[in-house]
């Protein structure tokens, strides 16, 4: 069964830390990997990955993803308390848009 | 631009009532997708509308059904509300449909269907 799996399901840093967050896939037909930003609204899109090593960037957020590792990481340097939110990554399949559980982020002043 | 609209934001509802919920994507987007958002089961796949037609379903029973219009608006409807139905019910809307293109989409500030 296809599944999407976030790792830590929870974080909290100070800021100015730098963070990771991780998403690892099984999904069969991969076609893109999508990570949100959701704080006490409707998630907002942040990037979209489907070449493996090409790292995309915004700001202080960056990503990056492995087609043969099956995983992708989200990087947030310079952490500020606006960034705390749950941060989901999404698999698409041409079918099927599967969603992780997220990661809550906690950043403290 | 306009963002994506959802109405109603918040509903209650009684068990065993129906509900249909509207959303209007982003201009020019014409892929309507829905989803369940729950604390239990997190952000799941309901299904997919492109240019009226339903492409792409999710695992949920026949109760959940939709359409989509020529104008790419599109409603949800929930029949034989059950409690367990109690969710924020998400809508986003892309420009490409879910095959054949990387997608990226654009959520709705959602509609919170409460049921007792």
């Amino acid at each position: 069964e296809d599944k999407v799996v976030q790792s830590p399901l929870s974080l909290v840093v100070h800021e100015g830390d730098t963070v990771t967050l991780n998403c690892s896939y099984e999904v069969t037909n991969f076609r893109s990997l999508l990570w949100y930003k959701q704080e006490k609204k409707a998630p907002t899109f942040l990037f979209m990955l489907t070449s493996s090593g090409i790292e995309k960037k915004s700001g202080r957020l960056s990503s990056i993803l492995d087609k043969k590792e099956l995983f992708s990481i989200l990087n947030i340097t310079a952490t500020q308390t606006g960034d705390s939110a749950i941060y989901l990554c999404a698999v698409y399949n041409n079918n099927d848009m599967r969603f992780g559980a997220g990661t809550r982020l906690t950043v403290k002043p | 631009k306009a963002g994506v609209t959802q109405t109603p934001r918040y509903l209650i509802k009684t068990r065993g009532q129906q509900v249909t919920l509207s959303c209007s994507p982003i201009s020019g987007h014409r892929s309507v997708s829905w989803y369940q958002q729950t604390p239990g089961q997190g952000l799941q796949f309901l299904f997919e509308y492109f240019s009226e037609t339903q492409r792409n379903k999710g695992n949920f029973p026949g109760r959940f059904s939709g359409r989509q219009f020529s104008n790419s608006r599109s409603e949800m409807n929930v029949s034989t509300l059950e409690l367990g139905d109690s969710a924020l019910y998400l809508c986003a809307s892309s420009p490409s449909p879910f095959a054949g293109a990387p997608y990226e989409q654009y959520f709705g500030p959602g509609t919170r269907l409460t049921v007792t």
